[in-house]
């Protein structure tokens, strides 16, 4: 079964400063890879998506990923953390064998310090 | 395009009710996905609907239960309310199954007293 694990719980950056937030998966072929973002009291908005190709894929909001085979890994960075980034961050795994079941981490919270 | 619409927003009932969420996909999105979201489960699949078939469904007690439209408009219902039902309620839209990216709506917060 696929799984996702986001190691660190909550991270707090200053303002201006890089972020990198961890994605491991859990998975025998290539999966398909989100990262979504969550502000307080609100839905969940797409930030990018991996299904193939170049393995850093670019976002929105400044946003790129990495995905890395040999690692497991699809990590979240942005060279320069604004005030408003500050939310949860959800990395979620799915495929072709379960349609839109998508399994999703337990989530990243983000505090940024002014 | 108008985004993916929950009604209603926020829900207030009690143990034993029963209650029913709606979900208005984004036009042309024929893939509709449930999920509750809750602090100690995180986001858990409930099911998923398409061409008004149920095609997947999460380890969840038959108490929910769900439906599509010819519309592609969906409702999700749960029946004899227990505390721990309790969450924010997704609803998600994609244009077709396999692995394609899902939009959510704001999410229905329920909340069971």
């Amino acid at each position: 079964a696929q799984s996702v694990t986001q190691p660190d719980i909550h991270i707090t950056v200053s303002e201006g400063a890089s972020l990198e937030l961890r994605c491991n998966y859990s998975y025998g072929a290539t999966p398909y890879l989100f990262w979504y973002v969550q502000s307080p009291g609100q839905g969940l908005q797409l930030l990018l998506k991996y299904f193939s190709g170049d393995t850093l894929v670019q976002g929105i909001k400044g946003f790129e990923a990495e995905f890395k085979r040999s690692q497991s890994s699809f990590n979240l960075r942005k060279p320069s953390v604004h005030w408003s980034d500050a939310a949860e961050y959800f990395c979620a795994v799915g495929d072709d064998n379960y349609g839109q079941n998508f399994v999703f981490g337990p989530g990243t919270r983000l505090s940024v310090l002014p | 395009k108008a985004g993916v619409t929950q009604t209603p927003r926020y829900l207030i009932k009690t143990r034993g009710q029963q209650v029913t969420l709606s979900c208005s996909p984004i036009s042309g999105h024929r893939s509709v996905s449930w999920y509750q979201q809750t602090p100690g489960q995180g986001l858990q699949f409930l099911f998923e609907y398409f061409s008004e078939t149920q095609r997947n469904k999460g380890n969840f007690p038959g108490r929910f239960s769900g439906r599509q439209f010819s519309n592609s408009r969906s409702e999700m219902n749960v029946s004899t309310l227990e505390l721990g039902d309790s969450a924010l309620y997704l609803c998600a839209s994609s244009i077709k199954r396999e692995g394609n990216e899902q939009f959510f709506g704001p999410g229905t917060r329920l909340t069971v007293l």
